[in-house]
């Protein structure tokens, strides 16, 4: 199992572009979230993903969109880029029920916003 | 919703020496605490975690211990090696419809050899 990917690793926007972050899994895990991480700032919830079809807002989820059309994929995306939306950006996915609730994280994509 | 506070933000110890990074969480449903560990430049791992209805935990060098009543739990470190040092995340989740983790602020923790 390839467990969480993401692509690309690195970007590097200029204000009011727009990008796709990808992210797929393949331990059909229900759930997926996006997380932005800042320095001094830990792990903060963008957005999060019960299932295919269905999502839900996080924590800071302005300027950022997803979609659930499959089990395996949760692509974020970045309307209009901003220099506040510079950070690493990590997708998570982890099973519904117990006893394992692990979740496990992709390798994260470096954003820098011009 | 859940506030996760950590404490310290930074922590240094002698190679060999205990370390002890301590949480707090708000929401008394949360029944879920995981810590992570992440490495300069790496995702973040799970190094263990703990269900509301156990008390303490242990994996090899590494505990946890939870206190439902005061709603905090710790990690401990003991015989701490160079290879501990890196950034570490305590989360609380609840079991609610979406069972979401909450993350404290991260302690770098740094082992001095």
């Amino acid at each position: 199992n390839a467990g969480v990917t993401q692509t690309p690793k690195f970007q590097v926007l200029k204000t009011g572009q727009s990008m796709t972050l990808q992210c797929a899994q393949d331990m059909n895990h229900e759930y997926m979230s996006w997380y932005r991480q800042d320095p001094g700032m830990g792990l903060r919830l963008i957005h999060y993903s019960v299932g295919a079809g269905i999502t839900d807002q996080g924590e800071v989820p302005n300027g950022y969109n997803v979609s659930r059309s499959t089990t395996e994929d949760f692509p974020l995306r970045l309307l209009s880029a901003a220099p506040s939306q510079t950070s690493v950006y990590f997708c998570a996915s982890r099973p519904r029920g117990k006893p394992n609730n692990e979740q496990f994280f992709g390798p994260g994509t470096r954003l820098t916003v011009l | 919703g859940e506030n996760v506070e950590q404490h310290p933000s930074t922590l240094s110890v002698q190679e060999g020496d205990s370390a002890v990074i301590k949480c707090t969480y708000s929401d008394s449903a949360s029944n879920y605490f995981p810590w992570y560990k992440q490495e300069l430049g790496k995702r973040p791992q799970l190094i263990i975690d703990i269900r509301s209805n156990v008390g303490e935990k242990k994996d090899q060098r590494i505990a946890v211990t939870l206190n439902k009543t005061a709603k905090h739990f710790s990690l401990h470190i003991t015989e701490t090696q160079p290879e501990d040092s890196a950034v570490y995340f305590c989360a609380a989740s609840s079991s609610g419809s979406a069972r979401q983790l909450t993350f404290g602020s991260g302690t770098q923790l740094t082992v001095l050899p």
